[in-house]
Formats: structure tokens, C-alpha cells, sequence
């Protein structure tokens, strides 16, 4: 079993509408859940973060978790062309020497003008 | 946010050589660099964790004679590929960490081993 799991798409979505990313993982111990956006090509940059069960909002972006049902979610409101990119889920653990992140496969939006 | 570096963007090199990759936290102190590595299509596979002034914990199944990493200050960790291959040819990410959340990417480097 795959410890960060993401539908890997493509996610197609009309320019304006809601774009719902979605994120599973296995680990019950993850302590804070990451979401970036990679464009072809590039590194990925951080959209934002959450450590608390409920939802977080950011400009157009909110992230939802719920660590009950290991799931976390990213929500693109009014998704424009220039969202279009792959969305990387992330989760991170606390303990041992290290604290790293663990990444999904990620999702492709294509959102369409 | 914060700013992370690296450099080269891109390198091409023969099989058999040696390089090395360089990634700079600009504006903030980095006690522990990541490096990741990344084939096309494929999501972010890290490869070592990096702590200033100790050695690199690589990942089950990173050869970490090949891959060695240094980090020497608390802007400054590098990646050395050596003796590349062809199969080494990817796309290599460093980040670093600001707190205990945020983790940032720098932009990347391009290897080609030809």
C-alpha cells in the first residue's frame, strides 16, 4: 500500500469552476499535510499547509483534513488556465533524526478556458 | 517565502564524470537539506536528508557512494553525482526547511549524461 495515494488524473475542469483535489494516506502518525503545485518542468512550489483537522483557506485556495479518515483535500476556487499544473499531496511525520515529507504521485489539473 | 538556490539549472555531462550540484537557502538558515530526485512523469523520490555538520541518512536503495553530499554550512549543502551514467540522467531538487512546516524547493538541475 502506497503511503501518500492521489488520483493522477488528468482533472479537467472548466475555467471558473471548483477544481477538488483529493489525498489519502496511510500513516496515522502524519502530524502536518502539504500541498504544492508543480508546473511541467519546474520544482515544486508550496500552496500551502494544514496541521488541524477542519479546513484552511488561503485566497482561492482552501485545504480540508480530516485525520480520522487519513484523507486531506485541496479546494481551487474560481481555477483559472494558469492553475493548470500537477498538484502534489504531501505528509509529513515527526520523530526519529529526520522529519521528512512523503509525497503522492500527484494530480494533473487541466483547467479549460 | 523563503528562497532556495541552486545551481547549475542544467549540466550535461560524458559517462564516467563527476558533478556536482550546488543548493543555497538565500535568506534563512537551514539546519537540514533534502535532495529529491525526479524522472519524468514520476513524482519526487527523496534520495537523502542532509544535516549541517553530520553525514547525509540516505534512502533504502540510494548508493550513497555515488551520490555524496556534503553540507558544510547552514546555506550550503551539495550533490555530487559521480562516475554518471546515463541512467542518472534526471531532474535533481534540493529543499530546505523553514520551521517546522514549511519546506521549499529550489528550482532545480537538469543532468543529462551523455
Amino acid at each position: 500500500q502506497k503511503e501518500v495515494e492521489q488520483n493522477s488524473g488528468p482533472l479537467s475542469v472548466p475555467e471558473g469552476a471548483i477544481a477538488s483535489l483529493n489525498c489519502t494516506y496511510s500513516d496515522r502518525g502524519s502530524q502536518s499535510f502539504f500541498w504544492y503545485r508543480q508546473y511541467s518542468g519546474k520544482s515544486p512550489e508550496l500552496i500551502m499547509f494544514i496541521y488541524s483537522n477542519g479546513d484552511k483557506e488561503d485566497g482561492r485556495f482552501t485545504a480540508q483534513l480530516n485525520k480520522a479518515s487519513q484523507y486531506v483535500s485541496l479546494l481551487i476556487r474560481d481555477s483559472q488556465p494558469s492553475d493548470s499544473a500537477t498538484y502534489l499531496c504531501a505528509v509529513k511525520s515527526y520523530g526519529g533524526a529526520t522529519n521528512k515529507l512523503i509525497f503522492g504521485t500527484g494530480t494533473l489539473l487541466a483547467v479549460q478556458p | 517565502g523563503a528562497v532556495v538556490s541552486q545551481h547549475p539549472s542544467w549540466v550535461i555531462c560524458k559517462s564516467g564524470t563527476s558533478v556536482k550540484i550546488e543548493c543555497r537557502s538565500l535568506d534563512f538558515q537551514a539546519t537540514t537539506m533534502f535532495w529529491y530526485r525526479q524522472f519524468p512523469k514520476q513524482s519526487l523520490m527523496l534520495m537523502a536528508t542532509s544535516n549541517e555538520g553530520s553525514k547525509a541518512t540516505y534512502e533504502q536503495g540510494v548508493e550513497k557512494d555515488k551520490f555524496l553530499i556534503n553540507h558544510a554550512s547552514l546555506t550550503l549543502s551539495t550533490l555530487t553525482v559521480t562516475s554518471a551514467h546515463p541512467e542518472d540522467s534526471s531532474f535533481y531538487i534540493c529543499s530546505a526547511g523553514q520551521g517546522p512546516y514549511e519546506q521549499y524547493f529550489g528550482p532545480g538541475t537538469r543532468l543529462t549524461v551523455t
